[in-house]
């Protein structure tokens, strides 16, 4: 089965830097990009960027470039978000999710951030 | 940009829902996918091409629609299908664009 894990909450205060992680398996992490999909509390789904596990090529959202960092390890099929310095407005779900670059056909269970002051 | 409509949908059991989604611009190669999300759950890919359905989603879901104009349609809900639904397109800038949901809430 396709999984997707990611790891667990964080609670971190503002200006604080944090790293979370997806680890897939039970297919060929380097055949599909892994995206990643900010869900802030109560609102809807807002596509931030996506990642190519085999040469770490990266695209972007405008909205999110120059506020987060994706990264991945291929060796250990682990795929990374990170932040360098919290804000309030990060406070969300963040999830994972596999791509073959149209649709998003396998998701994280989601890592929920809170960042406080 | 994608427009949903309905926002809300207040359905029974066994009826029929459809649910719209409304791009901005031609969705090229019917880049289009729809999803569910249930309360506390990660979404789930129901539909992608515009009117293929992901493995294991059942035959009352159905998309269909071209170019700016998108449907998925619920044959009979059940139960389980009470959430909200996101439609998805890809190839315009940003690569990736949702549209704001359609809560279907049981009537």
């Amino acid at each position: 089965d396709v999984q997707l894990v990611q790891s667990g909450a964080e609670v971190k205060k503002t200006g604080e830097s944090l790293k979370i992680s997806c680890k897939g398996s039970g297919y060929s992490f380097t055949n599909y990009w892994i995206g990643w999909v900010r869900q802030m509390p109560g609102k809807g789904l807002e596509w931030m960027g996506i990642i190519h596990p085999d040469d770490s090529d990266t695209r972007y959202s405008p909205s999110f470039q120059g506020q987060v960092t994706m990264s991945v390890d291929k060796s250990i099929n682990t795929a990374y978000l990170q932040w360098r310095s919290l804000k309030a407005s990060d406070t969300a779900f963040y999830y994972c999710a596999r791509t073959p670059q149209v649709w998003f056909d396998a998701w994280g269970q989601g890592t929920p951030v809170t960042v406080s002051s | 940009v994608l427009t949903q409509s309905p926002g809300t949908l207040s359905l029974s059991p066994g009826e029929r829902a459809t649910l719209s989604c409304r791009a901005s611009q031609s969705v090229r190669s019917n880049y289009l996918a729809w999803y569910q999300q249930k309360p506390g759950q990660a979404p789930r890919l129901l539909i992608a091409g515009a009117s293929s359905r992901a493995t294991g989603i059942p035959d009352r879901f159905s998309g269909s629609g071209s170019g700016t104009d998108f449907t998925l349609t619920i044959s009979r809900l059940e139960p389980e299908d009470f959430a909200v639904y996101y439609c998805q397109q890809y190839g315009s800038t940003p690569l990736y664009t949702f549209g704001q949901g359609t809560k279907l809430e049981i009537k």
